[in-house]
């Protein structure tokens, strides 16, 4: 079946720019997730969505970031007026719930000029 | 709070040597730990999951990783490397068997001819 879809795959942008990753989760899967891959970072939690929760933006690193998530399905991770350090590669995550593993898509690769 | 440290940012093993990776966890409540493996351009896939059901954890691709609690720690192995397990490796915690995941930095495994 389809895996978590995320798109685009490689995003290059001018420093200062807005822009916008796209993540489509599993179909049925209540429970969405991003996190940032930075060299030298490791993984970093940015947002957790649970159904029809609140979100846990716990790991936002600043107001630039936001995230929503339409219909209880596809979810937009917008950053805005991108700065170099913003280079990293964005990782979405779905699960059936909180109970259940994680399924990762393959990421978008933000280049900020 | 939760956190993991994995010891050693790069490890490398011959072909047919044993492969060991280290990950610490730090938690205030009964953990869930957790390794993921990322191929090149991939996302993160499972490899396997502590859930308290049995200390010893068997999962995919011949690997497993024992729950040491009076050590806090949870040490990825495989007998024999093959080539195919360059990779990335991650470990994670949780305090739930799914939900947001507490990742370490990651160790990069190379395996030589």
């Amino acid at each position: 079946g389809a895996g978590v879809s995320q798109s685009p795959s490689n995003k290059v942008t001018e420093k200062g720019k807005d822009v916008e990753l796209r993540c489509d989760p599993i179909s049925g899967h209540t429970a969405l997730y991003w996190y940032r891959q930075s060299l030298g970072q490791g993984l970093e939690f940015l947002i957790y969505f649970q159904g029809n929760s609140a979100p846990d933006k716990s790991g936002l690193p600043s107001d630039r970031f936001s995230a929503e998530r339409t219909g209880g399905s596809v979810s937009t991770l917008t950053i805005q007026r991108t700065q170099q350090e913003d280079s990293a590669v964005y990782l979405c995550a779905s699960s059936p719930d909180q109970n259940s593993p994680l399924h990762f898509g393959n990421g978008t690769r933000l280049t900020v000029t | 709070a939760q956190s993991v440290t994995q010891l050693g940012s790069h490890v490398s093993v011959s072909e047919g040597a044993l492969v060991l990776l280290r990950c610490n966890y730090s938690s205030s409540v009964p953990p869930y730990l957790f390794w993921y493996v990322q191929y090149p351009n991939q996302g993160l896939q499972l490899l396997l999951k502590y859930t308290s059901a049995a200390t010893l954890v068997k999962g995919i691709n011949g690997f497993e990783a024992e729950f040491k609690k009076s050590e806090t720690s949870f040490h990825l192995t495989k007998p024999s490397a093959h080539m195919s397990d360059a990779a990335e490796y991650f470990c994670a915690v949780s305090e739930h068997q799914g939900g947001k995941l507490i990742f370490g930095q990651g160790t990069e495994l190379s395996v030589k001819p």
